[in-house]
């Protein structure tokens, strides 16, 4: 079964650009949950998505944007690019999307804003 | 608000000695918990999870964890380190109840010296 397959894997931007990172979950998930870390900061929770719809968001402003088709597939935006916003973005599926659900992670794209 | 203490971002041990990596958490409602791995470069693998069955979870890679109520703990351990566990692990907490975010500790980053 294949797993959390993100793209692209490593990108660099510049300030003010926008850019769009792309999810495929695991075959029957239906939840997809974005998470940004950096070494400031950690882990730290974007947004998550179940049946096309957003049930729960982070702390982030609304330059981070995102959404869920119909195939479960997930993509995030973020626009108006700032240097702090270089980080390691990780998308993660579960099943239901239920706390206590195992949660697995895709390999992150690396996003670098210069 | 659900926290996650991590004491130590760094851990040193020698290889066949004990690791002990110390999570402790808040939460206003009985929590899920979870222990995950990060590669160099990769995204997070699970470790295990505590989900109000046992209070002794096993995970996989001989890792274990013990849930402490009292102590508002959820230390994990492996009896004999391996030059293949050294990686960053994060722990981190769900409510039950709730949805499935995960609010995550900064990460303890395990040297294993031969």
């Amino acid at each position: 079964k294949a797993g959390v397959t993100q793209t692209p894997r490593y990108l660099i931007k510049t300030r003010g650009q926008q850019v769009t990172l792309s999810c495929s979950p695991i075959s029957g998930h239906r939840s997809v949950s974005w998470y940004q870390q950096t070494p400031g900061q950690g882990l730290q929770f974007l947004f998550e998505y179940f049946s096309e719809t957003q049930r729960n968001k982070g702390n982030f402003p609304g330059r981070f944007s995102g959404r869920q088709f119909s195939n479960s597939r997930s993509e995030m935006n973020v626009s108006t690019l700032e240097l702090g916003d270089s980080a390691l973005y990780l998308c993660a599926s579960s099943l239901q999307g239920i706390s206590g659900n195992t949660i697995y992670f895709g390999e992150g794209s690396w996003l670098t804003v210069v | 608000a659900q926290s996650v203490t991590q004491l130590g971002s760094h851990v040193s041990v020698s290889e066949g000695a004990l690791v002990l990596l110390r999570c402790n958490y808040s939460s206003s409602v009985p929590p899920y918990l979870f222990w995950y791995v990060q590669y160099p470069n990769q995204g997070l693998q699970l470790l295990l999870k505590y989900t109000s069955a046992a209070t002794l979870v096993k995970g996989i890679n001989g890792f274990e964890a013990e849930f402490k109520k009292s102590e508002t703990s959820f230390h994990l351990t492996k009896p004999s380190a391996h030059m293949s566990d050294a990686a960053e692990y994060f722990c981190a907490v769900s409510d039950q109840g709730g949805s499935e975010k995960l609010v995550f500790g900064k990460g303890t980053k395990l040297t294993v010296n031969p």
